[in-house]
């Protein structure tokens, strides 16, 4: 039990579906993060949300959207989305900003692209 | 199970040995690091951090040493045991923003009963 809780752990959608992924953090964090990770590069930062405002969005395609109703839970809209986008979605919290604050991820979404 | 991080490096060691696990990172204004492992079909777990103005750390089972002057860091596990078996990365911060922690690729260790 990591304290941030991921849902669903499996999605398989096709390419003009419209789908989200969940996310729940328990750990009382004031900052949530969407990573992508795949098989061919490290992971990649999407968004990050403090406070509930979004504070970074690192040149995502809009076929993401993310959305931050609280600052426990966050969420990610997948509309339209590619082959290529096949990865697993990791979310993260951490307490504040990065210096010296570390960040817990939670177990991920494997999507898959049809 | 699922995995990412295909075409990793590999590290293979036999239950009871050492192993010692290691990064180079880009950034020498990064101050702080943090080491990662991940297994298979699972998110990363936090192993242990470092901030710059250490050279050492030491948890359960773990030590990390980090060398500023060639900008590496290692991961030294004792007794590994099959459990162990996963995938390690670090993590290095440079900043305060939210975007400024960077991940490594990752090492595949495998332990051998």
């Amino acid at each position: 039990e990591t304290g941030v809780t991921q849902t669903p752990r499996h999605l398989v959608m096709g390419m003009t579906n419209k789908k989200s992924l969940k996310c729940e953090q328990h750990l009382g964090h004031n900052a949530m993060y969407w990573y992508k990770q795949s098989a061919k590069k490290p992971l990649e930062l999407m968004f990050v949300y403090s406070l509930e405002e979004r504070v970074e969005n690192n040149s995502v395609p809009s076929r993401f959207s993310p959305e931050c109703p609280n600052s426990s839970h966050l969420f990610l809209h997948l509309h339209t989305l590619q082959p290529e986008d096949s990865a697993l979605y990791l979310c993260a919290s951490s307490q504040g900003g990065l210096r010296g604050n570390t960040i817990y991820f939670g177990e991920g979404s494997w999507l898959t692209v049809v | 199970g699922e995995s990412v991080g295909l075409h990793l490096p590999t590290l293979s060691v036999q239950e009871g040995d050492n192993s010692i696990i290691n990064c180079a990172y880009s950034n020498s204004a990064s101050d702080y690091f943090i080491w990662y492992k991940q297994e298979s079909g699972k998110g990363p777990q936090f192993i242990i951090d470092i901030r710059s103005n250490m050279d050492k750390r030491q948890g359960q089972r773990v030590t990390v040493l980090l060398n500023k002057t060639v900008k590496h860091l290692s991961l030294q596990i004792a007794a590994t045991q099959p459990g162990d078996s996963a995938v390690y990365f670090c993590a290095e911060n440079y900043g305060s923003g939210y975007s400024t922690l960077t991940f490594g690729k990752g090492t595949m260790l495998l332990v051998s009963p």
